[in-house]
């Protein structure tokens, strides 16, 4: 069965700070992996799209770095902000078209002034 | 701009009621989702539907069904609705194939007393 998972499930920072959260997936074959952004109480929005070829992607602040033959995808915030305080979804498409994708359960990211 | 919008923020029923919790997307996408979002669990895909009239079980469809009458509107209705079925519930929808970008609405937290 298709999996993903995200560490940690919940990170404190102060304002400032660097992070960086972790992805591990089992979807297989690969298609696409997203890293989505989720305020409170608002719909997730995507931040970032990686294929198997890529191998880092950046948005402003946040950095997606992807490594297809581990499996393993992580986002870096640099110089957090507050506005930073929210859930970071990772979802990966499996290849095929007709294919669902895989939520992991987020990293809920709180930043501290 | 992309918009995808739910008919209700906030949501009261009665268990055993009838509820219809309806979505409205203006970007003529085809595939379009209902997902409930639990706390540490994450997103869990209910139902989706590729096209007018047409729908697919996701992972947890028990308890739901949907109706897919126009191109820009997709519903999640709960025949006999249970207090397990509190939850909040994102509409989300996306261009063919499913691997693209979903754009999702802000969320209905239903609560059943």
């Amino acid at each position: 069965k298709n999996q993903v998972e995200q560490s940690p499930q919940s990170l404190i920072i102060l304002e400032g700070k660097n992070c960086t959260l972790q992805c591990n997936y089992t979807v297989s074959p690969f298609s696409n992996l997203r890293w989505y952004k989720q305020d409170t109480g608002r719909g997730p929005v995507s931040l970032t799209i990686m294929t198997f070829s890529e191998n880092t992607k950046s948005n402003g602040r946040y950095t997606a770095t992807l490594d297809a033959d581990t499996k393993q995808s992580s986002l870096h915030i640099t110089a957090s902000q507050l506005s930073d305080s929210a859930s970071y979804i990772c979802v990966v498409s499996p290849s095929g078209g007709s294919y669902i994708p895989t939520f992991g359960r987020g990293t809920s990211l709180i930043v501290h002034p | 701009d992309v918009k995808v919008t739910q008919s209700s923020r906030y949501l009261v029923k009665r268990t055993g009621e009838k509820v219809f919790l309806e979505c409205v997307q203006d970007m003529d996408h085809e595939n379009m989702f209902w997902y409930r979002q639990d706390p540490g669990l994450g997103l869990r895909l209910i139902y989706f539907s590729y096209d007018v009239k047409m729908k697919e079980k996701g992972d947890i469809p028990e308890g739901y069904s949907v109706s897919r009458e126009k191109k820009e509107r997709f519903s999640l209705i709960l025949e006999s609705a249970s207090t397990n079925q509190t939850s909040m519930y994102l509409c989300a929808s996306s261009l063919i194939p499913t691997d693209n970008e979903q754009f999702f609405g802000p969320g209905t937290r239903l609560t059943v007393l």
